[in-house]
């Protein structure tokens, strides 16, 4: 069976701090990968589409990055954090011909 | 511009009662997902519904799609506490991939045992 992992769940950074946020899918190929950040009990915006290894789509112009350096990881960065990159962010995958999005548990990210 | 509006934000009722959330739009929608998320948990996919009238039920839960697939509602019978979460829909509005899904800002509903 599939299995989505992000991490870490929670992360506190103050201002101008780098960021790192990792997720990993097992159990399926060549998925296609996700970031969305989602306000405090609100709906979820896109951020990144990956339809593969260093395949990139930016959603949104924003603070943050993201890279897929091997087919399954898909990784969020930020060279100089702001108070307003704090959110919940979630990693998901589908399948290339699936419209169903399977999400990860999350990262709390707190800006200081 | 918010292209799925939810409603009500916030709904809290004793368990046993009845409900219904609505998600509506002024586009039309190829199909239409509703999802559900616990605190610090990411959403978990209820049911997806793709066509004009379409009623899906998920044992106490019922999804109905608009006729004109504009909108949609989620009605719950004798709700429970592990009813609690946010109740995200979500629209597609062109076949493909997952990309062309909008998220609705979300149901927040509390039962009260």
């Amino acid at each position: 069976s599939q299995t989505i992992h992000q991490w870490p769940a929670t992360l506190v950074q103050p201002v101008g701090s780098p960021l790192s946020l990792e997720c990993t899918v097992e159990g399926t190929s060549n998925p296609n990968l996700y970031w969305y950040r989602q306000a405090a009990g609100r709906g979820l915006q896109l951020l990144f589409y990956s339809v593969g290894i260093g395949q990139i789509s930016s959603e949104v112009p924003q603070n943050l990055s993201a890279s897929r350096p091997q087919d399954r990881q898909f990784i969020l960065s930020s060279k100089k954090l702001l108070l307003s990159d704090s959110g919940f962010y979630l990693c998901a995958w589908s399948g290339i011909t699936n419209e169903k999005l399977f999400f990860g548990s999350g990262t709390q990210l707190s800006v200081l | 511009t918010q292209l799925l509006e939810q409603s009500p934000q916030f709904l809290s009722i004793q368990e046993g009662e009845n409900l219904t959330v609505y998600c509506n739009s002024s586009s039309v929608f190829s199909s239409l997902q509703w999802y559900r998320q616990e605190p610090g948990e990411g959403p978990v996919l209820l049911v997806t519904v793709v066509t004009g009238g379409e009623v899906k039920k998920l044992k106490r839960l019922t999804f109905q799609f608009g006729d004109a697939r504009k909108d949609s509602s989620l009605h719950i019978t004798a709700a429970q506490p592990g009813d609690t979460g946010l109740y995200l829909c979500a629209g597609r509005k062109f076949s493909g991939s997952a990309r062309q899904l909008t998220f609705g800002s979300g149901t927040q509903l509390t039962v009260l045992p």
